[in-house]
């Protein structure tokens, strides 16, 4: 079984601040990913990073960068010099690669609000 | 190009009715999926196709059917549509293999009166 936890549920930022929104994680899979995806107010989900359980590096895509900490399950996303169309909804979520097929187990979401 | 599409995005329908939203991707992906967001938008996996084969078939009323006419589509058909139906559907696709990012389509929404 897998489980992701995002324990804030809003958060606000000012605009050209970083933010980090929170994710912890659970499961009894070796490998594994780790996704972060934005959904704005218009509903679409748009895939922002993706870090694999055995990388090394923490992943990072322009503005965005996954902060993984495996001993500790977290996979926290940084987002730097926030920008107003950064606010959306922010869910945090994971695929093992041996006992949970080729789902992704997400979480429930952190509302995030940038302000000018 | 809509890497995957869906249709209808808005469907307001009366309870009882039997509905279908369609859904197509163009990424050359092997697993489709039909993921569910309810009121409080919390995300839950509902059905998954690999290669036109049912893998996943989670806890879901059998009023709900996936179909997967090919690799590049999968199609959710709903009967005797309920007022608990209601939310918003999402379809998404990915290669089979771990590691790969799933792509999600812009949603259906639907409401039932």
């Amino acid at each position: 079984a897998q489980k992701i936890t995002q324990t804030q549920p809003g958060m606000f930022v000012q605009e050209k601040e970083a933010v980090t929104l929170d994710c912890t994680y659970d499961t009894s899979d070796q490998s594994y990913g780790l996704f972060w995806y934005k959904q704005p107010s218009s509903g679409e989900m748009i895939f922002l990073i993706y870090q694999g359980s055995y990388d090394e590096q923490n992943a990072t895509e322009g503005r965005y960068s996954l902060n993984f900490q495996k001993a500790r399950k977290s996979a926290n996303l940084v987002i730097s010099a926030s920008q107003l169309g950064d606010s959306a909804m922010y869910f945090c979520a994971m695929r093992g690669w041996e006992t949970s097929g080729s789902r992704l187990t997400f979480g429930e979401g952190t509302q995030l609000t940038v302000n000018p | 190009d809509t890497a995957v599409s869906q249709t209808p995005k808005y469907l307001v329908t009366q309870m009882g009715n039997d509905k279908s939203i369609k859904c197509e991707q163009n990424l050359g992906h092997d697993t489709m999926y039909w993921y569910k967001q309810d009121s409080k938008k919390f995300l839950k996996i509902m059905f998954s196709y690999n290669n036109k084969e049912l893998i996943i078939n989670e806890t879901v009323p059998n009023r709900f059917s996936p179909k997967s006419p090919d690799k590049a589509h999968l199609n959710l058909h709903i009967n005797s549509l309920e007022l608990g139906d209601s939310a918003v559907y999402f379809c998404a696709s990915s290669l089979g293999a771990p590691g790969n990012t799933i792509y999600f389509g812009e949603g259906s929404w639907l409401t039932v009166v």
